[in-house]
């Protein structure tokens, strides 16, 4: 599976958006990019996932670049409960596995 | 919304002995997986099971390791001889099937003195 790379920590405003970036310039045509987030020391929760085009849930958007190198998490309306940590991990759809390889992740402080 | 249950939430064990941590995936999930997390380090993929057998492991998971779901509900993680560097949270998860993600449970503390 692709490396990815993400910054250490960013920090945001309660109530303004969130946009989580992610490179993985490495990806595979077949590799996935998911989106997990880990609130303080409880299990990690998946976010989202994508292959090529924008998604979109209750949750968030991802925003994949057209070459596929890089890609944004957004959080529309950060709320203080947004606090985690965020992993965004590239996956081998060809592995009927779906082993998650973390890495460490963007630490997402929400402020009042 | 269903969810993964993981028992006990606490587990302090002594050296040497066996610990058994429990876990229930999702009802209609296929495949199932255990994760651990040092404190202060990153999640680590343990081993995957699907169709009543184990799909893949880690260098993590040796002879000291074993899985099971001994009656279709429960999934059970048991360390035969637990050391020191047991300690950790231990999280199950699972997934239903395709590319969508895990659910994972909210994982059991073990503690090992």
């Amino acid at each position: 599976d692709a490396k990815t790379t993400q910054p250490t920590s960013m920090d945001c405003a309660e109530g303004r958006a969130a946009n989580l970036p992610c490179n993985h310039s490495t990806i595979s045509g077949n590799e996935y990019v998911y989106w997990y987030r880990q609130i303080h020391s409880q299990g990690p929760q998946y976010i989202i996932h994508g292959l090529k085009n924008n998604e979109t849930n209750e949750m968030a958007s991802l925003i994949i670049t057209e070459d596929r190198k890089s890609s944004t998490l957004i959080l529309p309306h950060a709320t203080l409960r947004d606090t985690a940590v965020y992993y965004c991990i590239a996956l081998n759809s060809g592995g009927s596995n779906y082993k998650l390889t973390f890495g460490k992740g963007t630490l997402l402080t929400v402020n009042p | 919304e269903p969810e993964v249950t993981q028992t006990p939430s606490h587990q302090v064990t002594q050296m040497g002995q066996e610990v058994i941590l429990r876990c229930v995936p999702i009802s209609n999930h296929l495949y199932f997986y255990w994760y651990r997390q040092i404190l202060g380090q990153k999640v680590e993929f343990l081993v995957s099971f699907y169709n009543n057998e184990i799909s893949e492991k880690s260098e993590i998971f040796d002879d000291q390791f074993s899985v099971e779901r001994p009656d279709g509900s429960n999934f059970t993680l048991k360390i035969r001889s637990t050391k020191l560097e047991d300690s950790a949270m231990y999280f199950c998860a699972s997934r239903v099937r395709g590319t969508t993600g895990y659910t994972f449970g909210s994982g059991t503390r073990l503690t090992v003195v």
